[in-house]
């Protein structure tokens, strides 16, 4: 079956700007995760959804950073006013159930560039 | 909080031969699991193999082991007869029992030489 997927693949932008970056699921997967990999902080995790849990956004940068799963598929990352140093790739990934002994799949990931 | 490092930022190695990639990391926890992900240019972030913490032998998967200690917290990768497949940049990653995220560390780039 398909695979996580995510879109846009490369977006550029102008600092200052909204994006919204596109995650879709591996149908029937209840868990969603957000991951930032930057050159500077490596691979770090941004936002967690489970179900109709409320997510963990203990990982979110700032408060320019916002994410939306809507019944319980598809989610939207959102970056407000972005700084050059969103510049990163964000990658979504899925999983079957939230606990940790359920394989996480990634998506290709979408490479944000803050110009 | 936990933390995972990766001690080789790039490695190298002969087609057929084999390769080990370090990786360390620090917790409190008693129950974990640990994984090594390999990222491809494709960007595409792919399991390789997993190890809970509360096994003893050390897991397998093909051409794939590690080598789990888990006293001196450490969890090598070892890869036998290396392909050319193989190049990518691989991630040592850490995960509590109940936990929901992953705690990667910076990554190793391995090239696999023909």
């Amino acid at each position: 079956g398909a695979g996580v997927s995510q879109s846009p693949s490369n977006k550029v932008t102008e600092k200052g700007k909204d994006v919204e970056l596109r995650c879709d699921p591996i149908s029937g997967h209840t868990a969603l995760y957000w991951y930032r990999q930057s050159l500077g902080q490596g691979l770090e995790f941004l936002i967690y959804f489970q179900g109709n849990s409320a997510p963990d956004k203990s990982g979110l940068p700032s408060d320019r950073f916002s994410a939306e799963r809507t019944g319980g598929s598809v989610s939207t990352l959102t970056i407000q006013r972005t700084q050059q140093e969103d510049s990163a790739v964000y990658l979504c990934a899925s999983s079957a159930s939230g606990r940790v002994s359920y394989e996480q799949y990634f998506g290709p990931g979408t490479r944000l560039t803050v110009t | 909080a936990q933390t995972v490092t990766q001690s080789q930022p790039e490695m190298s190695v002969q087609e057929a031969e084999t390769v080990t990639l370090s990786c360390t990391y620090d917790t409190s926890e008693n129950n974990y699991y640990l994984f090594w992900y390999k990222q491809p240019p494709s960007r595409q972030m792919i399991l390789v193999i997993r190890q809970e913490a509360y096994k003893q032998q050390n897991a397998t998967e093909n051409r794939f082991s590690v080598n789990f200690q888990k006293a001196a917290k450490s969890f090598s990768l070892k890869i036998s007869d290396s392909q050319l497949g193989d190049t990518a940049m691989y991630f040592c990653a850490f995960m509590k029992l109940y936990g929901n995220k992953l705690v990667f560390g910076a990554g190793t780039i391995l090239r696999v030489k023909s």
